[in-house]
């Protein structure tokens, strides 16, 4: 699995858009990004994958660079239920998860 | 998320006791993993099932025995643990084992004493 980079720590105010971004620089062809966050004392969630093209749900955003290179999360509206870790993990299989972004959203 | 279940949610244990977590998921699944999430370490995979056949393991101590009985449940059962073992154990579960999102139980909260 292709190694990935985020932010330690990340604010933002609630009701404003959180972006979250990654960089899987190593990426191989056939790996997709996905995207989990972890709320403290559950079990990771999953929020949403994609291989080349952009993606949209009902929780997020994802853009996807054109070179697969990098990555961002979109959090359109940020709740303070969304203060979380957020992992991007770049995987055909299994998940190798980091350290992740701890963000933080304020009221 | 209420598609995978873990029992108990907490579990003491002294270092001689014998106990079993348990999984299940309710989401029509057929590959099935367990997780290991230490105190400020990233989660680390232990074992994955696929169609109740386990196809990993990633170095886990013996004192550590997983069973997949059928594709919707899946247990770990503990021996002889050490108290580097408290830890919180995952379960997830995934339509195949390729490039498939994962849906993650809220785990259970062991400690050794």
């Amino acid at each position: 699995d292709a190694k990935t980079t985020q932010p330690t720590s990340m604010d933002c105010a609630e009701g404003r858009a959180a972006n979250l971004p990654c960089n899987h620089s190593t990426i191989s062809g056939n790996e997709y990004v996905y995207w989990y966050r972890q709320i403290h004392s559950q079990g990771p969630q999953y929020i949403i994958h994609g291989l080349k093209n952009n993606e949209t749900n009902e929780m997020a955003s994802l853009i996807i660079t054109e070179d697969r290179k990098s990555s961002t999360l979109i959090l359109p509206h940020a709740t303070l239920r969304d203060t979380a870790v957020y992992y991007c993990i770049a995987s055909q299989g299994n998940l190798i998860f980091g350290k992740g972004t701890k963000l933080s959203v304020k009221p | 998320e209420t598609g995978v279940t873990q029992t108990p949610r907490h579990l003491v244990m002294g270092m001689t006791n014998k106990k079993s977590l348990k999984c299940e998921q309710h989401l029509g699944h057929n590959a099935m993993y367990w997780y290991k999430q230490s105190a400020k370490k990233p989660l680390e995979l232990m074992f994955v099932y696929s169609l109740e056949e386990r196809v990993e393991n990633n170095s886990v101590p013996s004192r550590f025995s997983p069973e997949c009985p059928n594709s919707s449940h899946l247990f770990l059962h503990l021996h002889t643990l050490q108290p580097e073992d408290s830890a919180l154990y995952l379960c997830a579960s995934s339509q195949g084992t390729y490039n498939q999102p994962q849906h993650f139980g809220d785990g259970t909260r062991l400690s050794i004493l």
